[in-house]
């Protein structure tokens, strides 16, 4: 089956600095990635995904890239910020519609001011 | 707004006790997941079911049941709890778009 690893499993940056968090998948059919992000005692919730026949996805400060062919994904965060201390979390699915989600492991991301 | 409300935030339970672990959704979603949180494990899926009565056995069903006998509802029965399901267990929701809606999660501790 799917298997998705994920690192760092910890990063520390600078207020304003970027972050990059890296997964890799092992399912060439997989063609669905997504990333959640959970605060502290909350929810995971979805940041941002990506499908198969893109490349690239933005959305104001975050962005994801996608390599095929490597089978590995990348979240970026620029201008990072202190709300964005969080866990992340990338996952992989072989279905349209995500039903069997593959996450991986997590990252905890701080963010010092 | 989607809201996916799981019955209990903590949980007590003894070695060898039943438990439910119940989970509702108001947004009329087909599809409703199980998920347990292991730190360094990320989410891993449980059972999922995609209509009423209708379920999937996910990456770690072993020791769990499921039960969806209304479509808002899913429930997570742990027949003989034991202390290695000591854990988080998140709860999720869909429509066929791809984002899953969690819940805040219920948190076993099973002594």
């Amino acid at each position: 089956g799917e298997n998705v690893e994920q690192h760092p499993s910890t990063l520390s940056v600078q207020e304003g600095d970027s972050a990059v968090i890296k997964c890799t998948y092992s399912d060439s059919a997989s063609n669905y990635f997504p990333w959640y992000k959970q605060e502290l005692g909350k929810r995971p919730q979805l940041i941002i995904d990506i499908r198969s026949n893109v490349g690239e996805k933005k959305d104001q400060r975050i962005a994801v890239t996608l390599n095929k062919t490597a089978k590995h994904f990348s979240l970026h965060i620029t201008e990072t910020q202190p709300e964005d201390s969080a866990v992340y979390f990338c996952a992989a699915s072989t279905e349209e519609y995500g039903n069997k989600l593959v996450f991986g492991a997590g990252t905890i991301l701080r963010v010092k001011s | 707004d989607v809201k996916v409300t799981q019955s209990s935030r903590y949980l007590v339970k003894r070695t060898g006790e039943k438990v439910f672990l119940e989970c509702v959704q108001d947004m009329d979603h087909e599809n409703m997941f199980w998920y347990r949180q292991d730190p360094g494990l990320g989410l891993r899926l449980i059972y999922f079911s995609y209509d009423v009565k209708m379920k999937e056995k996910g990456d770690i069903p072993e020791g769990y049941s499921v039960s969806r006998e209304k479509k808002e509802r899913f429930s997570l029965i742990l027949e003989s709890a034991s202390t290695n399901q000591t854990s988080m267990y998140l709860c999720a929701s869909r429509i066929n778009t791809g984002e899953l809606f969690f819940g805040e999660g219920s948190r076993l501790t099973v002594l």
